[in-house]
């Protein structure tokens, strides 16, 4: 089992709608949960990061996160061509971050 | 600095070569990791260093890599004899005092061996 899943494929979505994204993964005593925004051809930027089970809001972007099911979750509300990158899951262990392989968002004007 | 700064921002070799990949970190910054990321695939971890030690290289994938840190700051990568499989976009990355609280990236190597 890899440590970070992103099973999704291309998400398309229509501007002004809620784009979900979602994420598992198999260290259960991992402590903390990213989110990275990486659009093409740059680097990854850290947009939200998350620590204990519930939901947490900033701006458009709201991380949802269930340590008994291992399972991680971002949610852009009102999205704009501006979200259109690839979304990386992150979470960290072993002295480092393990990342998702992303998945790609496309918000159609 | 400001940001985390990699340097040079693209590298074309032949294969064979020797190359050197430069990030300085955030000041600040104890730990300091090295992805690659390679044409539409994931991150994938080479080393990790807290201060000028490496405590997990568990990632470098041949002995043709190597890293070091200096002076708990600036770190090299090295790629000794590139082969074509080694082109991919290296990313160096900063936090302080460890992964816990995520960290920044700098804008990467492009590497590309022809």
């Amino acid at each position: 089992q890899k440590e970070v899943e992103q099973n999704s494929g291309p998400l398309s979505v229509p501007e002004g709608a809620i784009a979900s994204l979602n994420c598992t993964y198999s260290d259960r005593v991992s402590q903390s949960f990213f989110w990275y925004r990486q659009y093409s051809g740059k680097s990854p930027e850290l947009i939200m990061s998350i620590y204990s089970n519930g939901d947490k809001e900033d701006g458009r972007f709201t991380a949802q996160l269930n340590k008994a099911s291992q399972y991680v979750s971002l949610l852009i509300r009102d999205s704009q061509p501006s979200d259109s990158a690839t979304y990386l899951c992150a979470v960290s262990g072993n002295n480092r971050l393990a990342f998702g392989k992303g998945n790609q968002v496309v918000v159609i004007p | 600095g400001a940001g985390v700064s990699q340097s040079p921002s693209n590298k074309v070799t032949e294969k064979g070569k020797d190359v050197e990949l430069r990030c300085d970190p955030i000041s600040g910054h104890t730990a300091l990791y090295w992805y690659r990321q390679s044409l539409g695939q994931g991150l994938e971890f080479l080393i990790y260093f807290q201060g000028n030690s490496a405590p997990d290289k568990s990632g470098l994938p041949s002995d043709r890599f190597s890293a070091e840190r200096t002076g708990g700051s600036v770190s090299t990568l090295t790629i000794q004899r590139t082969q074509q499989e080694d082109s991919a976009v290296y990313l160096c990355a900063s936090s302080f005092p460890d992964s816990y609280y995520g960290y920044t990236f700098g804008s990467g190597t492009r590497l590309t061996v022809v």
